[in-house]
This record gives C-alpha cells, sequence and structure tokens, in this order.
C-alpha cells in the first residue's frame, strides 16, 4: 500500500454542488495531515490542515479526519469554477529523529460553469 | 518577502551534463525540502534536510546530490543527467513551529534531452 493515496480522478462537478476528496495513509503514527491546492502551471499552496478527529471548517472548504480508519477528506461547498484545480494530500510522516511531509498523487477537479 | 526562491526557472540540458539547482527562504525555517512532479505522479520527495547540517533521503534520491550550505539554502544537484530526470522540481521550506506548512518556490522545469 502506498503511503497517502487519493482518488484518482478526475472529479467533475457543477458549479454549486459540493466536490468531496478523499485520501488515506498507512502510517498510525501519523499526526497532522494537510490539503494543498494546485493550479496548472504553479506551485501548490496550502488551504487546510487538521490535526484531530473530526471535522474543520473554513469557509466553504471543510476538513474531516478520523485517525481510526486511516482517512481524510476535503469538502468543497458551493463549488465555483476557480476552484478548479488539482488537490493534493500530505500526510506528515517520522522517521527517525526527523519528520517529513508525504504527498498523494493528486485528485484533479473540474467545476463546469 | 521573497519566502522561498529558485533558480533557474527553466533549464535545457543534455545527456550526462550537471547543473545545480539553488533554493533559498528568507523565513528562518529549520526544515527544507526537494520534490520532482511528473504528471500523474503528484509530489514525490527526492531529498530533505531538518535541519542546518543534516540531509536524508526521500523516495526517489538515486542520481541527486543535495547539500545544506546554511540555514537559508538547499541545493540539489544532478551530476550526470539522464532523460528520467527531466520533471518539475519544488523546493520547499517548513513552518515546524506553527502549522507545519510547506512554503513552495515556483518550480524549476528541467528538460534532459
Amino acid at each position: 500500500q502506498k503511503e497517502v493515496e487519493q482518488n484518482s480522478g478526475p472529479l467533475s462537478v457543477p458549479e454549486g454542488a459540493i466536490a468531496s476528496l478523499n485520501c488515506t495513509y498507512s502510517d498510525r503514527g501519523s499526526q497532522s495531515f494537510f490539503w494543498y491546492r494546485q493550479y496548472s502551471g504553479k506551485s501548490p499552496e496550502l488551504i487546510m490542515f487538521i490535526y484531530s478527529n473530526g471535522d474543520k471548517e473554513d469557509g466553504r472548504f471543510t476538513a474531516q479526519l478520523n485517525k481510526a480508519s486511516q482517512y481524510v477528506s476535503l469538502l468543497i461547498r458551493d463549488s465555483q469554477p476557480s476552484d478548479s484545480a488539482t488537490y493534493l494530500c500530505a500526510v506528515n510522516r517520522r522517521e527517525g529523529g526527523s519528520e517529513k511531509l508525504v504527498f498523494g498523487k493528486g485528485t484533479k477537479l473540474t467545476v463546469n460553469p | 518577502n521573497a519566502g522561498v526562491t529558485q533558480t533557474p526557472k527553466f533549464q535545457v540540458l543534455k545527456t550526462g551534463q550537471s547543473m545545480t539547482l539553488q533554493c533559498a527562504q528568507d523565513m528562518n525555517h529549520n526544515s527544507m525540502y526537494w520534490y520532482r512532479q511528473d504528471p500523474g505522479m503528484g509530489l514525490r520527495l527526492i531529498y530533505y534536510s531538518a535541519s542546518e547540517g543534516t540531509t536524508d533521503k526521500g523516495e526517489v534520491p538515486n542520481g541527486y546530490n543535495v547539500s545544506r550550505l546554511n540555514k537559508r539554502e538547499f541545493s540539489l544537484r544532478l551530476e550526470s543527467a539522464a532523460p528520467s530526470q527531466t520533471s518539475v522540481y519544488f523546493c520547499a521550506s517548513q513552518d515546524r513551529g506553527q502549522t507545519g506548512e510547506l512554503f513552495f518556490g515556483e518550480g524549476s522545469r528541467l528538460t534532459v534531452l
């Protein structure tokens, strides 16, 4: 099993709909979880981070974490065409005394007007 | 505030040539990373540095070397470039003290002929 797995996509939703992006991870010791958005030809930018089980809301975005199921998701409400991008899930992994962030392959989201 | 600066932004090499990608951050972060991104592959970690003077291999280190010159700078060297190293390379630094967020440079697009 890969360390971080995401829906391969692409995912297409109509404007105004809810987009649901999912991510599973293999390391039970992971403590920090991140969602990055990457527009074509640009660098990734952080949109959400979550550390505790449950939901975390920020505007139209909600991150959900279930450590028992090793699952983290991102919901985008009232999707807009400007949300069209690739969404990358990242999970921290501790090795020895250091920590690194491991990314999934990303899910490409298209929001249709 | 420049954040993370990568140079060069574009480079074309011939097989067997060497080159160094430079990265500098001005946010006083301890941790720095080099990732490569290929179509459909997400971000794959090449090397990371948890602090000045330390470096560790990531998922795809073969063919690369790194130097953490000081706290600000983390360079990536290709000693003998191969076509398989054609990719977009991202440097990032990490805010360990607050969110654990990665801040990315704009990327360096490398083509090896």
